[in-house]
């Protein structure tokens, strides 16, 4: 299973935007890149999912290089509200290959 | 997106007694599930793998006859903590991964059950 690294903590005012990186230098071919968010006391949220370039929804978008060692999430104008973990994790779609978490992302917006 | 649930959300029992945690894909059938359990301050740690039909893959360390998992039907997957200790109270978090054709592939979680152990 690919190991990914974060920055353990990220500080960030409301209205900007937050750029949190993830290195994951073993990435698998097959491997896709999945960024979870989680509050306090709550299950993991989905945020994005991506393989290589670039991906964008609606909360999120994902850039990935093209040796896809590390994945950029970008948040566009945080709010308070999004103070939380995120996490970023390596993994197989496809199959029932399952997920490693490591120490995720604290993101704390003040105002 | 696809939802996970999980019940109960939050559980006290006496030392000594078995506590059940179900997880249920609400709206897409999973064949395969995941359980995890989360220490404050720490990230998740996965426990084991639950498969629909046959035995649970647990990791290294964990006690396949305390964590007693069983996935009867493709959408539910229950943990089951049997003789649980203070030391076994903790916040129990269950995926399901979505393999529904036309949806985007992966695992979605349920909202998690605190359990307190007395």
């Amino acid at each position: 299973l690919a190991k990914t690294t974060q920055p353990i903590s990220m500080d960030s005012y409301e209205g900007q935007e937050v750029n949190i990186t993830c290195s994951h230098n073993n990435i698998a071919t097959n491997d896709y890149i999945t960024w979870y968010q989680q509050f306090p006391s709550q299950g993991p949220r989905f945020i994005i999912q991506g393989y290589k370039t670039k991906v964008t929804n609606e909360v999120a978008s994902l850039f990935i290089p093209a040796d896809r060692k590390s994945s950029t999430l970008s948040l566009p104008r945080v709010s308070l509200s999004d103070t939380a973990v995120y996490y970023c994790l390596v993994g197989i779609t496809g199959t029932a290959s399952k997920l490693t978490f490591g120490t995720g992302t604290r993101l704390q917006v003040t105002l | 997106g696809a939802v996970v649930s999980q019940h109960p959300s939050w559980v006290i029992c006496k030392s000594g007694t078995s506590v059940k945690i179900e997880c249920r894909s609400l709206d897409f059938q999973a064949t395969t599930m995941f359980w995890y359990r989360q220490f404050p301050k720490q990230s998740l740690m996965l426990m084991a793998t639950s498969n629909e039909g046959s035995k649970a893959t647990y990791e290294q360390g964990v006690e396949k006859d305390k964590f007693l998992i069983n996935h009867a039907s493709l959408t539910l997957s229950t943990l089951t903590v049997t003789s649980a200790h203070p030391e076994d109270s903790s916040f129990y978090i269950c995926s399901a991964r979505d393999q529904t054709a036309g949806r985007l592939e992966t695992q979605y979680f349920g909202p998690g059950t605190r359990l307190l152990v007395l």
